[in-house]
């Protein structure tokens, strides 16, 4: 059981360039989330999913873009990258949570991102 | 947003007893509180949750006064292995938009 697994582990890009960070979960869980994570800073929300198809804007969304087609995976794309984008990028999810309760995230363990 | 406040770091010794509070004026009606522990270069790791009063597992207590504008993480005995960043988090999973984390408290678990 891998829980949630974000690829690749890190990665260095030179301004401008674009990619794509997987992140996958395999507890069909239908909540997915990417945080952003700055030197000495808590997690910040960029985008997160509440289902297959589904996306919507978190705290830090601009310069980011995501995409949920399989309810297993999510990605977040990067079309122009900046060095103010340079950070730890983290991937969470978690089950949909019964009415008058609530779920902890399971997060992956990350990946640095370095724009030069 | 519920804005959460907590101390920047704490230092202790093994076998002690710590208490992590967080500070959480504006919390919603429907907000839980959400504690996570996170080791350098990992991913945060769930420890507790809860939405009033004391809730108890294998590895902490979390204490929620009436009001629940702040909430205390306690953690006995701590080890070494304790040592990490302990974030508090206040919000609803279900509303995604309104997670927030806090600051963090580093603790440092010495011998």
């Amino acid at each position: 059981n891998a829980g949630v697994t974000q690829t690749p582990k890190f990665r260095v890009l030179k301004t401008g360039q674009s990619m794509t960070l997987l992140c996958a979960q395999d507890m069909n869980h239908e909540y997915m989330y990417w945080y952003r994570q700055d030197p000495g800073m808590g997690l910040r929300l960029i985008h997160y999913s509440v289902g297959e198809g589904t996306t919507a804007k978190g705290e830090v969304p601009d310069g980011y873009n995501v995409s949920r087609l399989k309810k297993q995976n999510f990605l977040l794309g990067l079309e122009s990258a900046a060095p103010s984008q340079t950070s730890v990028y983290f991937c969470a999810s978690s089950p949909r949570p019964p009415t008058g309760s609530d779920q902890p995230q399971h997060f992956g363990d990350g990946t640095r991102l370095s724009i030069l | 947003l519920a804005k959460t406040t907590q101390p920047i770091s704490m230092d202790s010794y093994e076998g002690q007893e710590v208490n992590i509070t967080c500070s959480h004026n504006n919390i919603a009606t429907n907000d839980y509180i959400t504690w996570y522990q996170q080791f350098p270069s990992q991913g945060p790791r769930f420890i507790i949750q809860g939405y009033k009063t004391k809730v108890t597992n294998e590895v902490a207590s979390l204490f929620i006064p009436a009001d629940r504008k702040s909430s205390t993480l306690s953690l006995p005995r701590v080890s070494l292995s304790d040592t990490a960043v302990y974030y508090c988090l206040v919000g609803t999973t279900g509303g995604g938009n309104k997670l927030t984390f806090g600051t963090g408290t580093q603790l440092k678990v010495e011998l």
